[in-house]
């Protein structure tokens, strides 16, 4: 079974702080996704990583995948209110895995004004 | 922009009835799959389908469980007989394509049905 670990579990922060969220694994992935979670609704996709050693930035979002493919981590420069949410990692397989995403345990950002 | 959509977002029942969540998947995207999250835990895949048949199926779908895709556009996922432990969130997801192939699979996810077994 592969496992995907995250951490922290809780972050709470003050705007303009900045922070990392990683996510672990033993195993390698053939891609990860960073996902955004509000409560009550389903997932939205903020990025694919797929390179290992891959950086994406989505405006003060940092993505990168591990040279290995079994971590990444999402750093936010410079945190606002609107950033506050669940952060959800998942990966993929691949190989005989059609599709199937493995999530992590998620990451409770609150970030005060 | 497209987007997966669910219905119904609530759906209440009493245990051992039977329950089929909808989805109408991203026009264009041949995979679709279906996730629960149970309150506090982690997401969980179920099932996934393509050219009408299930691709994999993890544990959790056992002969309760059966996905569906009846027309061009719908995508469900019955529960023949719920237990109070299939109370969750159920997501519905589509790709366009599928790390097999070694490409990329970028699922999206629909605002998902809140299932509530009484």
């Amino acid at each position: 079974t592969q496992l995907l670990e995250q951490s922290p579990q809780f972050l709470s922060i003050q705007e303009g702080e900045n922070l990392t969220v990683y996510c672990n694994s033993s195993s390698v992935f053939s891609s990860l996704q960073w996902y955004r979670q509000e409560p009550g609704e389903g997932p939205v996709l903020l990025v694919t990583v797929v390179t290992g050693g891959e950086v994406k930035k989505l405006k003060r979002l940092t993505f990168q995948f591990g040279d290995a493919r079994k971590d990444s981590s999402l750093h936010i420069t410079a945190a606002q209110p609107g950033d506050t949410g669940l952060y959800l990692c998942a990966a993929n397989a691949g190989g005989t895995s059609y599709g199937k995403l493995t999530f992590g345990q998620g990451t409770i950002l609150t970030v005060h004004p | 922009e497209p987007e997966v959509t669910q219905t119904p977002s609530h759906q209440v029942t009493q245990m051992g009835q039977e329950v089929i969540l909808r989805c109408v998947p991203i026009s264009n995207h041949l995979y679709f799959y279906w996730y629960r999250q149970i309150l506090g835990q982690k997401v969980e895949f179920l099932v996934s389908f393509y050219n009408n048949e299930i691709s994999e199926k993890s544990e959790i779908f056992d002969d309760q469980f059966s996905v569906e895709r009846p027309d061009g556009s719908n995508f469900t996922l019955k529960i023949r007989s719920t237990k109070l432990e299939d109370s969750a969130m159920y997501f519905c997801a589509s790709s366009e394509l599928t790390g097999t192939s070694g490409r990329v699979d970028e699922q999206f996810f629909g605002p998902g049905t809140r299932l509530t077994v009484l």
